[in-house]
C-alpha cells in the first residue's frame, strides 16, 4: 500500500507559469521528501522538509508541511519545458520505513 | 562516488527461471531499499535493510521473492520462479540516517515471457 496521495495525477501548463502539486499521508512521519523521476529514468531526489518544518525553498522549489493535516505541497515556479515529469512525494516514518506517493505527472509544453 | 549501482539494466527471461538482481549501495549508507515500479501499481517498496538487516519486508508479494544482504556493500533480490506479472522496473535505493534524501539506482527492466 502507498503511503502518500497526489493530486492533482497529472498537470499540464505553459512555460512559465507556476505547478503546484499537492501529498496526503496517514501517519506520522519523521520527514517528507519530494522525487523527480524523468520517463524510463530512476528517482532523483528534489527536497527534504522534516516534520518540525513547515516551509523550505530550493531554487525554483517550493516545499510546504502541515502536519497538522498530513499534507505537503511542491511549487514549481516558472516552469520550463525540462521540469516535464513524474514527482512523487515520499514519507519516512519514525522506523525510517520509506513510502512513496502515485505521483503527479506534469506537462510542461513551450 | 558512483552512486547506487544496479545490474542488469535490463533481463528478458522465460516464465519459469530465476532471476537475481544485484544492487551496490552508495559506500556508508546504512540504508537499503528495493522498489518496484508498474503503471498499475505505482512505486511499490518491497523490502528495506537497516546495517544489513531486514527491517520490513511486508511488501514482499510472495515467497517467490526473496532478498539478502550478505554485507554493507552488495544486495541482491531473487525471484524464483518467475511469472510474468513480475515484470517491472525494480529499483534500489539507499541512503545514510533517518534524516537524508535517498540515492537511487537506474533500475532493472525485468520483462519475464
Amino acid at each position: 500500500s502507498q503511503q502518500g496521495e497526489e493530486d492533482p495525477q497529472a498537470l499540464s501548463i505553459q512555460e512559465g507559469e507556476n505547478a503546484t502539486m499537492n501529498c496526503s499521508y496517514k501517519t506520522s512521519i519523521n520527514n517528507l521528501q519530494w522525487y523527480r523521476q524523468n520517463s524510463g529514468r530512476g528517482l532523483v531526489h528534489l527536497i527534504l522538509i522534516r516534520s518540525n518544518e513547515r516551509e523550505k525553498h530550493s531554487g525554483r522549489l517550493r516545499v510546504t508541511l502541515d502536519t497538522s493535516k498530513k499534507s505537503s505541497s511542491l511549487l514549481i515556479t516558472a516552469s520550463r519545458a525540462a521540469d516535464t515529469a513524474s514527482y512523487f512525494c515520499a514519507t519516512t516514518d519514525s522506523w525510517g520505513k520509506f513510502q512513496f506517493g502515485a505521483g503527479t505527472q506534469v506537462v510542461v509544453t513551450p | 562516488d558512483a552512486g547506487v549501482i544496479q545490474s542488469p539494466r535490463h533481463e528478458v527471461t522465460e516464465m519459469g527461471q530465476e532471476v537475481t538482481l544485484r544492487c551496490k549501495p552508495i559506500s556508508g549508507h546504512d540504508y537499503l531499499f528495493w522498489y518496484r515500479q508498474t503503471m498499475m501499481r505505482g512505486l511499490e517498496l518491497l523490502i528495506y535493510f537497516n546495517n544489513n538487516v531486514p527491517i520490513d519486508d511486508s511488501g514482499m508479494p510472495e515467497d517467490r521473492f526473496s532478498a539478502k544482504m550478505p554485507n554493507a556493500s552488495f544486495s541482491t533480490l531473487k525471484i524464483q520462479p518467475s511469472e510474468p506479472r513480475d515484470s517491472a522496473v525494480y529499483f534500489c535505493a539507499s541512503r545514510y540516517g533517518m534524516g537524508n534524501g535517498y540515492t537511487f539506482g537506474s533500475g532493472t527492466r525485468l520483462t519475464v515471457v
